[in-house]
């Protein structure tokens, strides 16, 4: 089982859609959450953080349920723009003291006119 | 101020040779990791370093990788000798410190070895 889990898509929309993606960490000890985004043929590059009592920035919204270790990202109004594949990112530590980032496969979006 | 620079870009080589790929991470950042990246697999941590120092290789696949930090603007992956299961993105990322969380990626090295 994969550390990080995600539903690949892809995800089709139309502009002006709602649509949530979900991601769930099997580690109960990771700490801090995190959705990036990637283009196509780019880097990663961080989106947003997610904090326990969910947290807006603009058009999304992410949310975390660690009874569930369950993370959601809800994008509303969706522009062509926001087509990419959205990453699922938990920060757990290691038994080297130091944390590490693990990533999900990532969700793919894509956003028609 | 410059992100972090990866080269090359592009590698096409064949079985059996060696792959050098080269990373410089943002300036005044201390922690620098290696990531492979696979339509299977992912993005898979490979090594980290912490002032240049390894901290953890656990995710290099084989002996046949390895990495290197001479100094703090400067780091190498390495394989030799490669092989057709090695084609992946490459990416390489700094961050400020360890432990914090917005981790910058390079443009990534896209290699393909036939």
């Amino acid at each position: 089982r994969k550390e990080v889990e995600q539903d690949p898509g892809p995800f089709n929309v139309p502009e002006g859609a709602t649509v949530a993606f979900n991601c769930t960490y099997s580690n109960s000890a990771s700490q801090s959450f995190f959705w990036y985004r990637q283009d196509c043929r780019k880097e990663p590059k961080l989106l947003m953080s997610v904090y326990s009592s969910g947290n807006e920035d603009g058009r999304f919204t992410a949310q975390l349920n660690r009874a569930s270790q369950y993370i959601s990202l809800l994008i509303r109004d969706s522009k062509l723009s926001d087509s990419a594949t959205y990453l699922c990112v938990v920060n757990r530590p290691t038994n080297t003291g130091f944390q590490k980032l693990v990533f999900g496969t990532g969700t793919r979006l894509l956003v028609s006119p | 101020d410059a992100g972090v620079i990866q080269s090359p870009r592009h590698e096409v080589t064949e079985m059996g040779q060696e792959v050098t790929l080269r990373c410089k991470p943002i300036s005044g950042h201390n922690s620098l990791f290696w990531y492979r990246q696979t339509m299977m697999r992912g993005l898979e941590l490979l090594i980290y370093f912490n002032n240049n120092v390894p901290i953890d290789d656990s995710g290099m696949p084989e002996d046949r990788f390895s990495a290197k930090m001479p100094n703090a603007s400067f780091s190498t992956l390495k394989i030799q000798p490669s092989e057709p299961r090695d084609s992946a993105v490459y990416f390489c990322a700094s961050t400020r410190e360890l432990g914090h969380n917005e981790q910058f990626f390079g443009p990534g090295t896209r290699l393909t070895v036939l």
